[in-house]
């Protein structure tokens, strides 16, 4: 299995809803992130988790809250959001760390995206 | 901090034509590089990952190439297809913190190619 699934593919959310984005891969990677792109835009990195922990949060705003709950699921619950959070939101894995010079598959892997829509 | 740029932003040629796209970085300590696809609203699709200690990687029609010293990398699309329209992103990988072999990727704003038969 060489695929990052996300779910769901398109949401729809009120300003005053709790809802959750689900990401979940079978490679082996122990690093899975979170992307926020917006039309047009590069993908934003928002939060890296390696083995389970958060490595980092790029100052993302309260109403975003990851949990890694095992290696192959990656979680990003939204409580409050804005309009302006619309956007696609993109999850990735890789294997956490690299060797220079290996000929090893050190690259990204992309979920497909969900469409989030606030309303 | 390291900055990715593509050149052009956007290109539209006629269907056969070969194309390169151009990317560019600041900073030449990075891992790897990385070149994706991009569909309107969907994910990135990998296309070609390049080492820091290679030259070039090649995938059917594509090749791809990095000079990690001048801080280059070209995509090389030969005879192009209406099916290759797409948003193609550069990234580059490098390490997350200073000191640490975590690594983070740093995006270009991309190429947006349009084949028409």
């Amino acid at each position: 299995d060489t695929e990052v699934t996300q779910t769901p593919k398109h949401l729809v959310m009120g300003m005053t809803n709790k809802k959750s984005l689900k990401c979940e891969q079978h490679m082996g990677h122990r690093a899975m992130y979170w992307y926020k792109q917006k039309a047009k835009k590069p993908p934003e990195l928002m939060f890296v988790y390696s083995y389970e922990k958060l490595s980092i949060n790029e100052s993302v705003p309260s109403r975003f809250s990851p949990e890694c709950p095992n290696s192959s699921l990656l979680n990003l619950h939204l409580h409050a959001l804005q309009p302006e959070d619309s956007a696609l939101y993109l999850c990735a894995s890789s294997h956490p760390r690299v060797k220079q010079g290996a000929q090893s598959n050190y690259g990204y892997t992309f979920g497909s995206g969900t469409r989030l829509t606030v309303v | 901090k390291q900055e990715v740029t593509q050149i052009p932003a956007a290109l539209s040629v006629p269907e056969g034509e070969n194309l390169v796209l151009n990317c560019s970085f600041t900073d030449s300590a990075i891992y790897n590089l990385q070149w994706f696809r991009q569909d309107p609203g969907k994910g990135l699709t990998s296309l070609l990952l390049i080492q820091s200690s290679q030259r070039e990687q090649t995938s059917g029609r594509l090749n791809a190439s990095l000079d990690k010293s001048s801080g280059r990398s070209t995509l090389y699309i030969a005879a192009s297809q209406p099916g290759d329209s797409a948003t193609y992103l550069c990234a580059v990988r490098r390490e997350l913190k200073r000191g640490s072999t975590l690594g983070r990727l740093y995006f270009g704003r991309g190429t947006q190619l349009t084949v028409w038969p």
